[in-house]
This record gives structure tokens, C-alpha cells and sequence, in this order.
């Protein structure tokens, strides 16, 4: 069954501080693997996108690296901001169809304390 | 920022009423899509269109309706309102292929169904 898998479900930092978020999929064949942002009442803001070929991919402050072997996939938050604070979504797509399936992870929820 | 809008942002309403949830985009983008989203988890697919005239079932059962006359319009139908319809429904869409192409979301229709 392809799944994505997200932890931790919550997470509390100080401002200024760095965190990793961590996501494990299952989905086969893998096409690609996105980050999103959604702050609350918002809809999701695309972070970054990884292809099977990239290892690494920066987007100011947020930094997502992606192990297709393992099936494992990081977001890196770099000196965490109060505006920091949403829920961060991984989605994964396969290549099954010409739609381009995406699955959902169901986020995890990121608090920047002052 | 994405140009995608939903309307309403929010609405509470009576069982037995008759919904239309607005989707409009300026992107000139072929590939529309609903999600319908729960507090603390993933979003679900439940409509979407590859252009217009086109509309499909998602994932997840929903009694809802959609139509795409235009491309820029995609609107969302229930045509008896239940309690069971209450969630958070995104609008979303992307360019032609969704091979490394991110989806834009909307930031969302909250609906409360008494």
C-alpha cells in the first residue's frame, strides 16, 4: 500500500533555533517528492520539489534532502522564525498514471516559541 | 503567491441545503483539482479535471459534484447539505504536466453544516 509517513506529529522550538522533520514513503514508482507549507487557515505553499535524482534542494532557510534508496525524505528548518510556525506536508507522486498520483502525509504541526 | 480563490471562506449552514463551493484561477492552468481536509489529517482527493469538460472522481467518495465550462472555473457542488459534509475543501491546481510542476492551493472553503 503506498503511504507517507510523517514525524514527529508535533513539534515545539525556540526562535532561533534549527529543526529536521522527517518523512518515509512507500509510494512506487517514485516520481517525485514536494514539501509543503500551510499556515493556518491557508492553503498549502510548495516549499521545495526533489526528483529521483537529486539528493539535496534549498529554498531560503528550508532545506530538503531526499534518500530515494531508503525511501526517506528531510525537511531542515535553519534558524527558525515565528513565521515559521504551520504544519509541513510531504506529498509524494508516483508514475503510475498520467495524472500523477500524489499522496498525502498528514504533516507535522511546527510551534516557534519567542 | 498563487493566483487562486476560493469563495467562501467560510460557511454555516442548515442540512438539507444546496452548496456551491467557487474555484477560480488566473494561471491559465489545464489541471484543476478538490481536496477535502480534517483537522490533523492528510488531504483527500475527490475531484478533479485535466481541462475543460473534463471531470473525474478522486480517491475519496464524495456526494459532491463538479464542472469545468471554463478553464479558469471549477466549482464544487452539494446538492443536500448533511453534517457529514463538514470539513475544510482546497481548490488547487497546476500547470499541464505534473511531472516536478507544483500544485497551487487555494486557501480554502471552511464548512460548517448544522
Amino acid at each position: 500500500k503506498n503511504q507517507v509517513e510523517q514525524s514527529p506529529q508535533s513539534l515545539i522550538i525556540l526562535e532561533g533555533k534549527n529543526c529536521t522533520l522527517q518523512c518515509n514513503y512507500t509510494v512506487s514508482p517514485f516520481s517525485n517528492l514536494r514539501w509543503y507549507k500551510q499556515d493556518t487557515g491557508r492553503g498549502p505553499v510548495s516549499l521545495t520539489i526533489m526528483t529521483f535524482s537529486e539528493n539535496t534542494k534549498s529554498n531560503g532557510r528550508y532545506t530538503a534532502t531526499l534518500d530515494a534508496d531508503t525511501k526517506q525524505s528531510s525537511l531542515h528548518i535553519t534558524a527558525s522564525q515565528l513565521s515559521d510556525s504551520a504544519s509541513y506536508i510531504c506529498v509524494v507522486s508516483d508514475r503510475g498514471s498520467t495524472l500523477g498520483r500524489l499522496y498525502f502525509g498528514r504533516g507535522t504541526q511546527l510551534t516557534v516559541w519567542p | 503567491e498563487a493566483d487562486i480563490y476560493q469563495t467562501p471562506r467560510y460557511l454555516v449552514i442548515g442540512t438539507g441545503k444546496k452548496i456551491t463551493l467557487e474555484c477560480s484561477q488566473t494561471m491559465g492552468h489545464d489541471k484543476m483539482y478538490w481536496y477535502q481536509q480534517d483537522p490533523g489529517m492528510e488531504l483527500h482527493l475527490i475531484h478533479y479535471s485535466y481541462g475543460v469538460n473534463s471531470t473525474e472522481k478522486g480517491d475519496l467518495s464524495s456526494e459532491s459534484t463538479v464542472s469545468r465550462i471554463r478553464t479558469e472555473h471549477f466549482p464544487l457542488t452539494l446538492e443536500s447539505a448533511r453534517p457529514s459534509h463538514t470539513s475544510q475543501y482546497l481548490c488547487a491546481s497546476s500547470k499541464d504536466s505534473t511531472e516536478g510542476q507544483p500544485q497551487h492551493f487555494g486557501d480554502g472553503t471552511r464548512l460548517s453544516i448544522l
